[in-house]
């Protein structure tokens, strides 16, 4: 039973524009979660995280909103640039039960477009 | 600092033998986790060491066993391979469990059983 959930499996933008990423998780026992970028051959490599007791979180390009009554987080990057093209993961976790457990969603597949 | 490695890159298999992957964590970090990733499933945690001491387990049978060295170096082991166990094999290293750790992950072991 996937808990963290990317339904959209890829996504194309424009060089320049918005990126939106989206998931959605069902546990409610969540409460930290991350983004994850994967380029093809090499492991994911961290890139935005949030703790379920902020809303919003952002690092230069990079915004993560968290909608806690939505079970909804979402990853913005703006703009995105062409080196941005990869696979996004988003992930969560539980304190409680093992911080370093972390449920990854399917990722979505971002290709920017110069 | 060196990143996390992980050997072999590639492996090759034959349903019913057994494997073992190995894993080089960050240097001062004492966390290993192991994940699974397969393109339906995404990644799926396997378990977590900590001071050589298994201290979370995902949802993985038996046949799926890992080990933590003083050094901190893992294996992974899998036994009586079957064809499912076809896929990328993930390592990440932390510091420790505190949220806000961030997990470093190698760049996989790509398993195929035939």
């Amino acid at each position: 039973d996937q808990q963290v959930k990317q339904n959209s499996p890829s996504l194309s933008v424009q060089e320049g524009r918005i990126s939106i990423l989206n998931c959605d998780y069902t546990n409610s026992m969540f409460d930290y979660f991350l983004w994850y970028k994967k380029y093809p051959a090499e492991g994911p490599t961290f890139l935005i995280s949030i703790s379920s007791i902020k809303d919003k979180n952002e690092d230069g390009r990079f915004t993560v909103f968290l909608n806690k009554s939505a079970k909804h987080l979402s990853l913005h990057i703006v703009p995105s640039q062409p080196g941005d093209s990869a696979v996004y993961f988003c992930a969560a976790s539980d304190s409680q039960t093992g911080a370093n457990n972390l449920f990854f969603g399917t990722g979505t597949r971002l290709t920017v477009i110069p | 600092k060196a990143g996390v490695t992980q050997t072999p890159r590639y492996l090759i298999k034959t349903r019913g033998q057994q494997v073992t992957l190995s894993c080089s964590p960050i240097s001062g970090h004492r966390s290993v986790s192991w994940y699974q990733q397969t393109p339906g499933q995404g990644l799926q945690f396997l378990f977590e060491y900590f001071s050589e001491t298994q201290r979370n387990k995902g949802n993985f049978p038996g046949r799926f066993s890992g080990r933590q060295f003083s050094n901190s170096r893992s294996e992974m082991n899998v036994s009586t391979l079957e064809l499912g166990d076809s896929a990328l094999y993930l390592c990440a290293s932390s510091v420790a469990t505190r949220q806000g750790d961030e997990q470093f992950f190698g760049p996989g072991t790509r398993l195929t059983v035939l």
